[in-house]
C-alpha cells in the first residue's frame, strides 16, 4: 500500500535559518504529492502540491520538488520566520482506481525562535 | 464566512455513550471526508463521500457511522464510545475525488472518560 515517511521532529530553528523537512514515499503508479501545514489549534491547510515528476510546488517561500527517481518531496524554505512555527505534513494521493485518499506522514513540528 | 465548520469544537463524554459530530461546508464541493488525528498528531482517513455516496471506508470499527444527508453535510455518529476513541476529528471537503485541494475544518476534540 501507499506510505509516507517524513523526518521525525521536533525541529527547532532560529529566525532566518534554512529549513529542510525530508519526505519520502512508497506508492504504485504516479501519485500526487502535497505538503499541508497545521497551525496551533487549527485544521490543516494546503501549503503546496505537485502532481507529476519534476514538478516544483511553491507557496509563501516554501518549495518542494517531486523527485520520482528518489521517491522524495522534501520541503525547503530559505529563511524561516516565527510565524512558520507549525506542524508540517507530507501526503500523497494515489493515482487512478479508488485511490482517492490522502495518506499522511506523521507530521514534523517546527518551532522557530526569534 | 467559515468554509468548513464542525460542531461541537470540544466534546467530553463517558465511555459507553453515543455521540455525533456535525460538519458543514459552504464551498459547493462534491466530496467530504472524516479524518482522525491521534495524540501524536498522526492523521488517518476514516471515510469519504462523493455526492452523498460512500467512496472510502477505511478499517474503522462499525461503531462509527457516517451520514451525508446532502452534499454540504457529513455527520459522524459514534456508538458505545471507548477510551481509545479520544482524538481530534477533522472534517474536510474538496471539489471532487482526486488531486483536488482538501479544505479542513477546525476539528472536534473528543475526550472519552
Amino acid at each position: 500500500g501507499n506510505s509516507v515517511t517524513q523526518m521525525e521532529g521536533p525541529v527547532t530553528l532560529s529566525e532566518e535559518a534554512f529549513l529542510t523537512i525530508n519526505c519520502t514515499y512508497t506508492a504504485t503508479g504516479y501519485p500526487s504529492l502535497f505538503w499541508y501545514v497545521q497551525y496551533p489549534g487549527e485544521g490543516l491547510q494546503l501549503l503546496l502540491k505537485a502532481t507529476k515528476a519534476d514538478d516544483k510546488g511553491s507557496n509563501k517561500g516554501f518549495e518542494a520538488t517531486y523527485r520520482k527517481e528518489t521517491t522524495s518531496f522534501h520541503l525547503e524554505k530559505g529563511s524561516v520566520q516565527v510565524s512558520d512555527s507549525a506542524v508540517y505534513f507530507c501526503a500523497l494521493e494515489g493515482s487512478g482506481g479508488s485511490n482517492y485518499k490522502l495518506t499522511f506522514g506523521k507530521g514534523t513540528l517546527l518551532t522557530v525562535n526569534p | 464566512d467559515t468554509a468548513v465548520s464542525q460542531t461541537p469544537k470540544y466534546l467530553v463524554t463517558q465511555m459507553g455513550n453515543d455521540k455525533s459530530i456535525k460538519c458543514e461546508q459552504n464551498l459547493g464541493h462534491d466530496t467530504m471526508y472524516w479524518y482522525k488525528q491521534d495524540s501524536k498528531k498522526f492523521l488517518k482517513i476514516m471515510f469519504s463521500y462523493n455526492n452523498k455516496e460512500l467512496i472510502i471506508n477505511e478499517t474503522v470499527p462499525n461503531r462509527f457511522s457516517p451520514k451525508s444527508p446532502d452534499k454540504a453535510h457529513l455527520n459522524l455518529h459514534i456508538n458505545s464510545l471507548e477510551l481509545g476513541d479520544s482524538a481530534v476529528y477533522f472534517c474536510a471537503s474538496s471539489q471532487g475525488p482526486g488531486s483536488y485541494e482538501q479544505y479542513f475544518g477546525p476539528g472536534t476534540r473528543l475526550t472519552v472518560t
